[in-house]
């Protein structure tokens, strides 16, 4: 079956407690994303990454970091949480984005993980 | 600059009823494409329809469809005889394919409550 794992679900720490949210896609898509959910704001990019070894900033990166050493995987990492980022975390991939007058992957929806649920006290 | 904007923060709609759920975006970017996306009360993000910038026809699928004024700049989600299921907060979303591909942006949502 087609998806995008999330883990953990549910994550209630502390602040300043180095924390990694793992995310693995099995539809060998080029572009993964991270993003963040919180009331009246809609989903907000955090990371993305088009590519092994590709990534860049989305909208709110201060405080989140990414690596993408596999196609499959591309974990977020809260190396030192504060309460500011408690909200709902998801992972989404999608097919790579071509640049051509038919550009492919760019009316591919993203698949979506479950969701992580992070409580930073 | 990417913007989405979704201006009704809550709509109640009897059932079996059609609606309505409005979306508006800015780009400079010729060529793009708009998404909706369902989240039930579970939170799980569910794909309903995609248009596509240079679609000569409104996309359908089902029950939803899409409402696309390209000169308006407008996506509005179209469910007919809405459902109980149907009750969720609705997404739309916008991918650019050349001034910033890798970004996509959400609008920040109208949650949808379906009347028995």
């Amino acid at each position: 079956e087609a998806q995008v794992t999330q883990n953990p679900r549910y994550l209630i720490t502390v602040t300043g407690k180095k924390l990694t949210v793992t995310c693995s896609q099995n539809m060998n898509h080029e572009y993964m994303s991270w993003y963040r959910q919180d009331p009246g704001l809609g989903l907000r990019q955090i990371y993305y990454s088009m590519n092994v070894e590709a990534t860049d900033k989305g909208d709110v990166p201060e405080g989140y970091k990414v690596s993408r050493k596999e196609k499959r995987n591309f974990p977020l990492i809260l190396e030192s949480p504060s309460p500011n980022q408690t909200s709902l975390y998801f992972c989404a991939s999608s097919p790579g984005v071509g640049r051509d007058s038919r550009p492919y992957g760019s009316n591919q929806p993203q698949h979506f993980g479950d969701g992580t649920r992070l409580s930073i006290l | 600059a990417q913007k989405i904007t979704q201006t009704q923060p809550g709509m109640f709609v009897q059932e079996k009823e059609a609606v309505t759920l409005d979306c508006t975006y800015d780009t400079s970017d010729p060529s793009y494409g708009l998404f909706w996306y369902k989240q039930p009360s579970s939170g799980e993000m569910i794909f309903l329809i995609y248009q596509g910038s240079y679609d000569q026809q409104n996309a359908t699928e089902g029950r939803y469809s899409l409402n696309f004024q390209k000169a308006r700049k407008s996506a509005n989600l179209v469910i007919s005889a809405s459902q109980l299921g149907d009750s969720a907060m609705y997404f739309c979303a916008m991918r650019e394919v050349y001034s910033s591909a890798s970004k996509i942006i959400f609008g920040s949502g109208t949650r949808l409550s379906i009347r028995p």
